[in-house]
């Protein structure tokens, strides 16, 4: 249990439907991230919120649209996936609000997204 | 371009020791950690390294040389429950962190 939760852990989905994935954290963390892990690839950072604005946004295709109601939730809305958008997507967060600066991250389990 | 090298699988034995090496090239150097991720589970933090040197925590130590850009992950007394999935990571000058691919450690009885 590392205080990070993610829902659902799996999901499948066809390529015209529209899902969410939840992500909500108990630790009173400021900075939130959505990462994808796919096999054998390092970890790539998609978005990051610090104080429930976004201040990262690495090239990220516009299928994947996040959303920071709070500085505890974190959702991440899919539309349109394409098969090669299958993969494990890794909440996580941190203590402070500069982004990544302390290193120490907070991950939930991920959901596995598998897209047909 | 910044990277990271692991090895992306090593097999040892139950009670032995393993060594998991990193090798970085990056803009800028803020810290290296290291990670472990067991199969369907979160990453979790291990290790902090800033300064040259090794760092022991139990069973597990990590190493540093920021000359070499070099790290290593060193894990003894090895039990079944060690495998899993050793992330390395670098903090760059702008505090962003650079990630491996992940080396895939197998124990075996």
């Amino acid at each position: 249990e590392t205080g990070v939760t993610q829902t659902p852990r799996h999901l499948v989905m066809g390529m015209t439907n529209k899902k969410s994935l939840k992500c909500e954290q108990h630790l009173g963390h400021n900075a939130m991230y959505w990462y994808k892990q796919s096999a054998k690839k390092p970890l790539e950072l998609m978005f990051v919120y610090n104080f429930k604005e976004q201040t990262e946004n690495n090239s990220v295709p516009s299928r994947f649209s996040p959303e920071c109601p709070n500085s505890s939730h974190l959702f991440l809305h899919l539309h349109t996936l394409q098969p090669e958008d299958s993969a494990l997507y890794l909440c996580a967060s941190s203590p402070v609000g500069g982004g990544q600066d302390t290193g120490e991250l907070f991950f939930g389990e991920g959901s596995r997204l598998t897209v047909l | 371009g910044q990277n990271i090298d692991q090895p992306t699988e090593m097999t040892a034995t139950e009670g032995a020791i393993v060594q998991i090496n990193c090798t970085y090239q990056t803009s800028g150097f803020n810290g290296l950690f290291w990670y472990q991720q067991h199969a369907g589970e979160a990453p979790t933090f291990l290790s902090y390294n800033v300064l040259d040197g090794l760092e022991e925590k139990g069973r597990f130590s990590s190493f540093l040389s920021r000359s070499k850009g070099y790290s290593y992950l060193l894990l003894k007394e090895l039990q079944m429950k060690d495998s899993a999935s050793y992330l390395c990571a670098v903090l760059d000058s702008n505090y962003q962190l650079i990630w491996g691919a992940g080396t895939k450690l197998i124990i075996k009885p």
